[in-house]
């Protein structure tokens, strides 16, 4: 089944602990990007890449690392999150580009106390 | 002003109502019009999707881009509570960037 998975879909954890969120894709697809969805604010773009080794910044990228060394992951990176990183957060490829149909994972919710 | 505009809602109507959702959006550079359909607890999924001005029907669901005023729309026939769910709009200027507006809720009652 072609799919986006995210791990985990809920954590909570404390200011400061580094965590990682992981992204897999199985449809290889070359365009893979974060978001997270608060309320009155819609979806919002942290990070994305267009290939493997490329990745750029969206329009909320503070706090945030990403990676892209396998064409299939994309993990999202907070080296040390705070109560303003609080949000669900979504994973989404697509074949090529943002405008080709993005496919979604599940999201995360987390919440940093 | 922010490049694209939605309307938050809650949006409730009774089953079989017609519904209009709109976004509207400031840069009349942008040509790739897409909505997206989020039920509860789900992520985003595409329903429809238009690169040019006028109408697209799918079923029970048509797009409208309306270039001139800067302005789309998707209407709903015959909703059903099935159709319950947040809708996105999602437009692009060129193939690197797609904005999402905020979303509209949606309930249909029965």
């Amino acid at each position: 089944e072609a799919q986006v998975t995210q791990n985990p879909r809920y954590l909570i954890t404390v200011t400061g602990k580094k965590l990682t969120v992981t992204c897999s894709q199985n449809m290889n697809h070359e365009y893979m990007s974060w978001y997270r969805q608060d309320p009155g604010l819609g979806l919002r773009q942290i990070y994305y890449s267009m290939n493997v080794e490329v990745t750029d910044k969206g329009d909320v990228p503070e706090g945030y690392k990403v990676s892209r060394k396998e064409k299939r992951n994309f993990p999202l990176i907070l080296e040390s999150p705070s109560p303003n990183q609080t949000s669900l957060y979504f994973c989404a490829s697509s074949l090529v580009r943002p405008t080709d149909t993005q496919y979604f994972g599940p999201g995360t919710r987390l919440t940093v106390l | 002003q922010k490049e694209v505009e939605q309307d938050p809602g809650p949006l409730s109507v009774p089953e079989g109502a017609i519904v209009s959702l709109n976004c509207t959006y400031s840069n009349s550079a942008f040509q790739y019009f897409m909505w997206y359909r989020q039920y509860s607890r789900k992520g985003p999924e595409l329903l429809m999707y238009t690169y040019s001005s006028g109408n697209k029907e799918d079923g029970r669901f048509t797009a409208q881009v309306d270039k001139s005023s800067k302005y789309i729309s998707l209407f709903i026939r015959d909703s059903q509570p099935s159709d319950s769910a947040t809708y996105l709009c999602a437009i692009g200027e060129n193939t690197d960037k797609l904005i999402f507006g905020t979303g509209t809720r949606l309930q249909v009652f029965p």
